[in-house]
């Protein structure tokens, strides 16, 4: 069975560039979580989805963050425009659904802003 | 409001056991799961406890005591494969919802 898929692995933009990811969760799995993990630090969400509704949203900074599900399996992140602050790298998970404990990761995105 | 706290780094040596503390302060709690992360890797699963007590899967046990909000993580016969960051996670109902918060993660250094 496919793990969680991500793409690109690395990116690297100038400050105010636009950039996406995007993220392919286990088939079959419903949730799916986008995260920011600094260097040093935990993931943090930014958005959770059940199916293609966005559930949590809250900590996603809605001014130049976007995300969208479609059709409920692969997810796009958008950051427009990206700030030197946004450098980190940005994970993808999937769950059976919201109850489930386990969550599988995808081996992110590296993304550098200068 | 909630905080989770852990141990930044811990070492140990190889062929011996490490406990990787976790309290959490927290409203709404459902559970504990505790991730392992190599350096430039994923994070990957290893246990969640709901219930008070001691969860045993192979070489690695995780605990939890809801009364006191602590929880711990504790590896046997330690090889140099372990050394990466494990995060305690806690699951707890926000809004009606559940959702999982990390802890800032715990860099083990096994040494020779």
């Amino acid at each position: 069975e496919a793990g969680v898929v991500q793409s690109p692995r690395y990116k690297i933009i100038e400050k105010k560039q636009p950039v996406a990811f995007w993220c392919n969760p286990i088939s079959g799995h419903n949730t799916l979580y986008w995260y920011l993990q600094n260097l040093g630090q935990g993931p943090e969400l930014l958005i959770r989805y059940e199916n293609e509704e966005a559930v949590d949203d809250s900590q996603l900074p809605k001014d130049r963050f976007s995300a969208e599900r479609l059709k409920g399996v692969d997810s796009t992140l958008k950051i427009q425009p990206a700030e030197l602050g946004d450098s980190a790298v940005y994970l993808c998970a999937s769950s059976l659904n919201s109850g489930f404990n386990e969550q599988f990761f995808g081996p992110g995105t590296r993304l550098t802003v200068l | 409001g909630q905080s989770l706290e852990q141990p930044s780094e811990v070492t140990a040596v190889e062929g011996a056991i490490v406990q990787i503390n976790c309290t959490y302060q927290t409203s709404g709690f459902y559970g504990l799961s505790w991730y392992q992360q190599h350096d430039g890797g994923a994070p990957t699963f290893l246990s969640y406890n709901a219930l008070d007590g001691l969860e045993e899967t192979g070489r690695f046990s995780s605990f939890l005591s809801r009364s006191d909000s602590y929880g711990y993580l504790l590896l046997q016969e330690l090889q140099m494969k372990d050394s990466a960051s494990y995060f305690c996670a806690v699951k707890r109902n926000s809004g009606g919802y559940q959702k999982v918060t990390f802890g800032t993660g715990t860099k083990l250094q096994v040494i020779p």
